[in-house]
């Protein structure tokens, strides 16, 4: 059983430039969840997202920032026109359908973005 | 609001002794946990431990025990036997439910381990 999958591992781009992250939750889980980690910082909360619906974006900044999950594929995490600001590495977690009760989120390794 | 706090930004720990990391944290909610992640240098997150708000008994995994104190809302991690494969990045995280009735995890600034042979 496969964990959670984040594709790339290491991404680099140019000030401007359009970044696109990846991540394949755990077989079987229909939430995902996006964090952000600057450098020597803890993980924040960014996006919750189910099947096709964007549930909670309270942590997303309000510009340049978008994230999908599609019926079918990957979750996708996108930033418009990066600046240096946004190097940091991006984690995505999964957590299985629950009706009731408080469940573990399952991390993926992360994407280290670099902005030069 | 809820907030975590870790106030041990570094700790160097003598090979074998157990280490105490600390972990305050503020909620008004009635449900919430507790979690322990590792991060070693290679930057995964490793889920260590989870407490749950309502657990009657403090949480164990083979090194690790979680020391919750609820009335002080501490969730404080214990390492015995500390090995060097402990040195690492540390964070305390409380899940709680959102306004949307997702589960949030909200992190700590994180304490970093170093075990001296």
């Amino acid at each position: 059983n496969a964990g959670v999958m984040q594709n790339p591992r290491h991404l680099v781009r140019r000030r401007g430039q359009e970044a696109r992250l990846r991540c394949s939750p755990m077989k079987g889980h229909s939430h995902v969840y996006w964090y952000r980690q600057l450098p020597e910082e803890g993980l924040k909360f960014m996006v919750y997202l189910q099947k096709e619906n964007i549930i909670d974006e309270s942590g997303m900044p309000k510009e340049r920032f978008s994230a999908e999950f599609p019926k079918e594929g990957p979750s996708i995490l996108r930033i418009q026109q990066v600046v240096r600001g946004d190097s940091a590495a991006y984690f995505c977690a999964s957590s299985p359908s629950r009706t009731s009760g408080i469940y573990e989120q399952y991390f993926g390794p992360g994407t280290r973005l670099t902005v030069t | 609001a809820q907030k975590i706090t870790q106030t041990q930004p570094g700790m160097f720990v003598q090979e074998k002794e157990a280490v105490t990391l600390d972990c305050t944290y503020d909620t008004s909610d009635p449900s919430y946990g507790l979690f322990w992640y590792k991060q070693p240098s290679s930057g995964e997150m490793i889920f260590l431990i989870y407490q749950g708000s309502y657990d009657q008994q403090n949480a164990t995994e083979g090194r690790y025990s979680l020391n919750f104190q609820k009335a002080r809302k501490s969730a404080n991690l214990v390492i015995s036997a500390s090995q060097l494969g402990d040195s690492a990045m540390y964070f305390c995280a409380m899940i709680f439910r959102g306004n949307f009735g997702n589960e949030k995890l909200t992190f700590g600034t994180g304490t970093r381990l170093t075990i001296i042979p």
